[in-house]
C-alpha cells in the first residue's frame, strides 16, 4: 500500500515568516494530495488540495507543490498569523483506490 | 448545505455499555467514512460506505459495527468498549471515493470507563 511520510513534525516561526512542510509518497499511481488543518479540539480541515496532472496551487496565503518525478509535495504558507498554529496532515489517495493515506502530522506554532 | 454533523459531541460509556454514534450530511454524497483519532495523530481509517455497501473494513474489532441505513446517515454502534478505545471518533464523506474531497464532521469525544 502507499506510505506518507511528513517532516518536520513541529515546526516554530515568528509571524510574518513562511513555514513549509514536506511530505513523500511511496506509489506512483497516487493522484490526488489534499492538506488538512486541525486545530485544537476541532475537525480536520480541507484548506488546500493538488491533484497529479497539475505542479502547483496556490490560494492567498496558502500553496500546495507537486514533483511528481521525485514523489514529493509541500504546503507553503506564507506572512504567517498566530491563527495558523494547528496540526496540518497531508494525504495521498491512489487513483482507483478508495481511502487517503495520512502523513503523521506538523505541529505548527506561529509565534506573535 | 457543506456540512458534516455527528451526534453526541461526548460520550462516556462504561465497559458493559451499548451506545450508538451518528453522522449525517445533506450534500448528496455516495461515500461515508468511520475515523478514530488519538491525540496529535492522524485519522486512522475505521471503515468506507460507497453507495450505502461496505466496501473497506480495516480489521476494526466485532465490538465496533458500522451501519448505514441511507445515503445521508452513518450509524457507529458500540458495544463491550475498552478503555483503549477513547478516542475521537470522526465521520466524513465525499462525493465518491475515488480521489475525491472528504470533509470531515466535528468528531464524537468518546470515553471508556
Amino acid at each position: 500500500g502507499e506510505n506518507v511520510e511528513q517532516h518536520p513534525s513541529t515546526l516554530s516561526v515568528q509571524e510574518g515568516d513562511s513555514a513549509v512542510i514536506k511530505c513523500t509518497y511511496s506509489d506512483s499511481a497516487s493522484n490526488y494530495f489534499p492538506w488538512y488543518k486541525q486545530e485544537l479540539g476541532k475537525r480536520p480541515q480541507l484548506i488546500i488540495d493538488i491533484r497529479s496532472n497539475v505542479g502547483e496551487k496556490k490560494d492567498q496565503r496558502i500553496a500546495v507543490t507537486l514533483n511528481k518525478t521525485a514523489k514529493h509535495f509541500s504546503l507553503h504558507i506564507t506572512e504567517t498569523q498566530p491563527e495558523d498554529s494547528a496540526v496540518y496532515f497531508c494525504a495521498a489517495s491512489i487513483r482507483h483506490g478508495n481511502q487517503f493515506y495520512f502523513g503523521t502530522g506538523t505541529s505548527l506554532t506561529v509565534i506573535p | 448545505d457543506t456540512e458534516v454533523t455527528q451526534t453526541p459531541k461526548h460520550l462516556v460509556m462504561g465497559m458493559t455499555n451499548k451506545k450508538s454514534l451518528k453522522c449525517e450530511q445533506h450534500m448528496g454524497h455516495r461515500a461515508m467514512y468511520w475515523y478514530k483519532q488519538k491525540a496529535k495523530k492522524p485519522p486512522e481509517l475505521m471503515f468506507v460506505y460507497s453507495y450505502e455497501k461496505l466496501s473497506i473494513n480495516e480489521s476494526v474489532p466485532s465490538r465496533f459495527s458500522p451501519e448505514c441505513p441511507n445515503s445521508s446517515l452513518l450509524n457507529l454502534h458500540l458495544h463491550a468498549l475498552q478503555p483503549e478505545d477513547s478516542a475521537l471518533y470522526l465521520c466524513a464523506s465525499s462525493q465518491a471515493t475515488v480521489s475525491y474531497e472528504q470533509y470531515f464532521g466535528p468528531g464524537t469525544r468518546l470515553t471508556v470507563t
